[in-house]
């Protein structure tokens, strides 16, 4: 069956720390791999959109790496800091317009 | 420029009524998708809406219908409302090519059924 699986549930690092954060799914070919920030009570954020072809991607303090032999994608925010906790989405584009399958999420709490 | 808006953001139904919800795509956004999301099952794809045409469709009842209209904002709609229908019902636009776009999410209606 299909299935896209993130880590865990919760994630718990200080401060100053790297988050890295794990997404890995079977029985999919996507094109393309998302990952998303959601706060309490509010809709998904994009953060960030790896290609297949692409095996790395930064912004800022986040970076992506995208695996499709071992069908994975890491998620890692470097110097985290509290305001970065929230849960994490990732979500696999399989190239059919606006449908993202998306993983259960992980929540990242940082501690000062 | 102004992103996804989504009305209404909380309501309560009873259950056996229909609700409808309405989304305003970013302008220039011909796509327009659903989801719903639960503590259990996690964010779930509804249906995707692209030059007024259902593109995509989740594995949702009936009951879920969806439409779009010609200046891209769309409704969807619950009849016969269950207990488990409550949910965040999150509407998402994008430019709509068949994949890579960026798709950005509204703030979600709160929808609770009792």
């Amino acid at each position: 069956s299909q299935k896209i699986e993130q880590n865990s549930e919760a994630l718990n690092i200080q401060e100053g720390k790297t988050a890295t954060l794990t997404c890995n799914y079977t029985n999919y070919s996507p094109a393309y791999l998302q990952w998303y920030r959601q706060d309490p009570g509010r809709g998904p954020v994009f953060l960030l959109l790896i290609r297949e072809n692409e095996k790395e991607k930064r912004k800022e303090r986040l970076k992506v790496t995208f695996d499709t032999t071992l069908k994975q994608s890491l998620f890692h925010i470097t110097a985290s800091q509290p305001a970065d906790s929230a849960t994490y989405l990732c979500a696999l584009d399989i190239g059919r317009g606006g449908k993202l399958i998306f993983g259960q999420g992980t929540e990242l709490s940082v501690k000062p | 420029k102004a992103g996804v808006t989504q009305t209404p953001r909380y309501l309560i139904k009873t259950r056996g009524q229909q609700v409808t919800l309405s989304c305003s795509p970013i302008s220039g956004h011909r796509s327009v998708s659903w989801y719903q999301q639960t503590p259990g099952q996690g964010l779930q794809f509804l249906f995707e809406y692209f030059s007024e045409t259902q593109r995509n469709k989740g594995n949702f009842p009936g009951r879920f219908s969806g439409r779009q209209f010609s200046n891209s904002r769309s409704e969807m709609n619950v009849s016969t409302l269950e207990l488990g229908d409550s949910a965040l019902y999150l509407c998402a636009s994008s430019l709509g090519t068949v994949s890579g776009n960026t798709i950005y999410f509204g703030e979600g209606s709160w929808l609770t059924v009792v």
